[in-house]
């Protein structure tokens, strides 16, 4: 069974700090993950995608990627209370062209 | 900046009833798809659609699901006959290529009673 395992949080932080947010897969061959973002009751966002080891950067987001230890991370610099929400980590499955598997997401709370 | 919509926002149904969900995608994006999220749990794939015809699904799009592209713009869900495990907000999705899924509509939220 293919997983893809966050923390539930919530993740609190204060305003101005670095969020770091996690998930690990258990899939070897996964080659293409995801981050998006959902607010309660609304559709998931996507933020930015990694397909490399190493680190991808989007504004205040990076994304890292760590292939070898199934890890891949989502930083957000300057946190803000608007980025208060659920992050969703979603993997690319390996066997699969068009599916992703979600992450159960960890709730980010920004302490103004 | 183009959304992905959907209606109903909301659908409320009898059990064995038969609904359908539907989308306008992204008008120049060639992938569709349609995932679900029952309350408190995971974002679900359910299928992907290409060139007018499913590329993958899932175990949970079963014979009771279907999907199709009536026209240049709809693409559409329909459960034919409804369970009370059907209940669940139902996502539609589309992507030009590169990232599965790039962009999701608001939901349409099935209660089935």
């Amino acid at each position: 069974q293919k997983e893809v395992e966050q923390n539930s949080g919530p993740l609190s932080v204060p305003e101005g700090a670095i969020a770091s947010l996690n998930c690990t897969y258990s899939d070897r061959g996964s080659q293409s993950f995801f981050w998006y973002r959902q607010y309660s009751g609304k559709s998931p966002e996507l933020i930015m995608f990694i397909y490399s080891n190493g680190d991808k950067e989007d504004g205040r987001f990076t994304a890292q990627l760590n292939k070898a230890s199934q890890y891949v991370s989502l930083l957000i610099r300057d946190s803000q209370p608007s980025d208060s929400a659920t992050y969703l980590c979603a993997v690319k499955g390996v066997d699969s062209s068009y599916k992703l598997i979600f992450g159960s997401g960890t709730r980010l709370l920004v302490r103004p | 900046e183009p959304e992905v919509t959907q209606t109903p926002s909301h659908q409320v149904t009898q059990m064995g009833q038969e609904v359908i969900l539907r989308c306008v995608p992204i008008s120049n994006h060639l992938y569709f798809y349609w995932y679900r999220q029952i309350l408190g749990q995971k974002v679900e794939f359910l299928v992907s659609f290409y060139n007018n015809e499913i590329s993958e699904k899932s175990e949970i799009f079963d014979d009771q699901f279907s999907v199709e592209r009536p026209d240049g713009s709809n693409f559409t869900l329909k459960i034919r006959s409804t369970k009370l495990e059907d209940s669940a907000m139902y996502f539609c999705a589309s992507s030009d290529s590169g990232a599965p899924a790039r962009d999701f509509g608001p939901g349409t939220r099935l209660l089935v009673l």
